[in-house]
């Protein structure tokens, strides 16, 4: 069944970006239906929605991070990334990746497959 | 915005839950439901408002339209203690979540 997995460094130094990749296995990611989009979590706080990602490119972000924010999506490598440029301690969460859609019939209109998440912390 | 109430449920085994989701203006019924338990990524229970997700026990249901929503857990068993997040998809982006809904055992 269709996996996502998150992977990059733990910890940032504030004023640097942030990259995280996530990696989606068993099937495809240029898959039409769906977008794949970055989720975060600042400890012991809710879900905040950073953006997502339609394989063709197209990109949708949060207007509260869009000034910082980049997801790009390489479809030869079945994965798509995060860059959060100009970090600070407020943006220590858990970073999760996930899929999700809103066309096609008869779907699952909502973050259906998550992946496990990773912490990532800013500090010097 | 998406307002959940209240901010913690405390409920013992066997008892009803009742949780809410408002929104500050018509959502349709582009809402979703979400458990998470400590340490674990979220999982979809509710999708659509009343749409059930692969693999959810029947004893969760949501209901609602347009700016009031609610998920109902019928009968609490010790595995549904946990945070619950409402999430809209309405004319998006952005994509919001709920502050969450803690229910927790009495």
């Amino acid at each position: 069944q269709l996996q996502l997995q998150e992977s990059g460094p733990g910890l940032v130094k504030p004023s640097e970006t942030l990259s995280l990749t996530c990696t989606v296995s068993g099937g495809s990611i240029s898959s039409g239906y769906y977008y794949w989009g970055w989720i975060r979590q600042s400890p012991g706080k809710g879900l905040e929605w950073i953006g997502s990602i339609h394989y063709s490119g197209s990109t949708y972000y949060d207007p509260s991070l869009k000034s910082r924010v980049t997801i790009s999506v390489d479809t030869s490598k079945n994965r798509f990334s995060l860059r959060l440029s100009s970090v600070t301690a407020a943006d220590t969460a858990v970073y999760y990746c996930a899929r999700h859609t809103d066309r096609g019939t008869n779907m699952v209109y909502a973050f259906d497959i998550w992946g496990q998440g990773t912490m990532v912390t800013a500090s010097s | 915005v998406l307002t959940q109430s209240p901010a913690t449920l405390s409920l013992s085994p066997g008892e009803r839950a009742t949780l809410s989701c408002r929104a500050s203006e018509s959502v349709s019924s582009y809402l979703a439901w979400y458990q998470q338990k400590p340490g674990q990524a979220p999982r979809l229970l509710i999708y659509d408002a009343s749409n059930r997700a692969t693999g959810i026990p029947a004893r969760f249901s949501g209901s609602g339209s347009g700016t009031d929503f609610t998920l109902t857990i019928s009968s609490l068993e010790p595995e549904d203690f946990a945070v619950y997040y409402c999430q809209q998809r309405n004319k998006w982006p952005p994509l919001t979540f709920g502050g969450g809904t803690k229910v927790e055992i009495k």
